[in-house]
């Protein structure tokens, strides 16, 4: 088992740029999640599914878009990056919701992206 | 909604205990998590408190207070490789959880 795996690692964009990291899962999770991570700020919510073909807004969804056409799969689109969109992008899933005992989010090692 | 505090910071020595904590106000509880997370590393899971009292895993325990609102987790015997941040995460809506802001521990020798 990969677990859950993103692609890519690292990456620097321009200002107005768009780009697309992917996110693939092993684990037949239902639940995927997209988080962002910045210094002092703790992992906010961008973005979340709660099955094949859905999506949901999480705390920051502005500047991104999200698609779940395979459960396995979770994609977090930039449509025109800005500086501000600079940050550590993680995605996580969990089966059931993370909510239930025992059940825990399983992250991926992340994605680094600078915007210029 | 939700509102979570930890200490931003704590320092402690090599083979200590250190005692983390975790308030939080939420208009509906269903659990609290508390993950790790290394430098430059994705957040592991560490445990995960529904029911009030102390849970104890080797040298890590997590403690919760649903009625007074708050959570703490306790590091036995510190190691140098216990550096890293601590994560409070409660489930909210749908069970989604939301983390605080984390908890950035040294340990030095």
């Amino acid at each position: 088992n990969a677990g859950v795996t993103q692609t890519p690692k690292f990456r620097v964009l321009k200002t107005g740029q768009s780009m697309t990291l992917l996110c693939a899962q092993d684990m037949n999770h239902e639940y995927m999640y997209w988080y962002r991570q910045d210094p002092g700020m703790g992992l906010r919510l961008i973005h979340y599914s709660v099955g094949e073909g859905t999506t949901a807004k999480g705390e920051v969804p502005d500047g991104y878009n999200v698609s779940r056409l395979k459960k396995q799969n979770f994609l977090l689109g930039l449509e025109s990056a800005a500086p501000s969109q600079t940050s550590v992008y993680f995605c996580a899933s969990s089966y059931p919701p993370a909510g239930k005992p025992t059940d825990t989010q399983y992250f991926g090692p992340g994605t680094r992206l600078t915007v210029l | 909604g939700q509102n979570i505090d930890q200490p931003t910071e704590m320092t402690a020595t090599e083979g200590a205990i250190v005692q983390i904590n975790c308030t939080y106000q939420t208009s509906g509880f269903n659990g609290l998590f508390w993950y790790q997370q290394h430098a430059g590393e994705a957040p592991t899971f560490l445990s995960y408190n529904v029911l009030d009292g102390l849970e104890e895993k080797g040298r890590f325990s997590s403690f919760l207070s649903r009625s007074k609102g708050y959570s703490y987790l306790l590091l036995k015997e510190l190691q140098m490789k216990d550096s890293a941040s601590y994560l409070c995460a409660l489930p909210g809506g749908s069970y989604i959880p939301t983390f605080g802001r984390g908890t950035s521990l040294i340990v030095h020798p």
